[in-house]
């Protein structure tokens, strides 16, 4: 379930592995990125997010990183559960202005 | 725990009919943003607003959608005339600035 680098808009991942979406951004000043999931017929939810002066962050079962040499961010999901299943968007903003989603990714988690 | 609402859930209309969307953002959330979603796509920003002042609108179709939020708080989306092209789902999101911006459940709307 791993795809290192390259943005998909699909992924598929088998229950209980590792898995790793892309997003490029489009603003190389761009100074804080937000991951959201997005359920069928719902708003999106916050995940997690990452200020320019960080490269790494965690939380719960998730991690982002950003590279803002190749203005790459990625998020990691441990131990992937069905409950996983949905688009997954990153999104970027400079001084809180213009917040702007970049192209998801849907995964699917295989029992 | 605080949520934005929105509210209709879903709306159907015609098309060269006016319709409206209404959004209540979290209370003391000076950002509000008003988002269109097509079905297999990204939300893309309609307008953005600062307590009362509108931020950024250069993606609002300004000959057929404005937008308003008078007091600084709730917000109001209207579309006249709809066109089918207009079907898609409106989302509404605030922020207190400086951090995440949290979504409504969003508006349904099909253009017949």
């Amino acid at each position: 379930g791993e795809n290192v680098g390259l943005h998909l808009p699909t992924l598929s991942v088998q229950e209980g592995d590792n898995s790793i979406i892309n997003c490029a951004y489009s603003n190389s000043a761009s100074d804080y990125f937000i991951w959201y999931k997005q359920e069928s017929g719902k708003g999106p939810q916050f995940i997690i997010d990452i200020r320019s002066n960080m490269d790494k962050r965690q939380g719960q079962r998730v991690t982002v990183l950003l590279n803002k040499t190749v203005k790459h961010l990625s998020l990691q999901i441990a131990a992937t559960q069905p409950g996983d299943s949905a688009v997954y968007f990153c999104a970027e903003t400079l001084n809180d202005y213009k917040l702007s989603f970049g192209a998801g990714t849907t995964v699917t988690v295989r029992a | 725990e605080a949520e934005v609402a929105q509210s209709p859930r879903y709306k159907i209309t015609e098309k060269s009919q006016a319709v409206a969307f209404w959004c209540d953002p979290i209370s003391g959330h000076a950002t509000l943003y008003w988002y269109r979603q097509i079905l297999g796509q990204g939300p893309e920003l309609l307008v953005q607003f600062q307590d009362e002042s509108v931020v950024d609108d250069s993606q609002l179709p300004k000959d057929r959608f404005s937008a308003e939020r008078l007091k600084g708080v709730d917000s109001t989306l209207k579309i006249q005339p709809a066109e089918l092209g207009d079907s898609a789902m409106y989302l509404c999101a605030s922020s207190k600035g400086s951090g995440e911006a949290f979504f409504g459940q969003g508006t349904r709307l099909t253009v017949v």
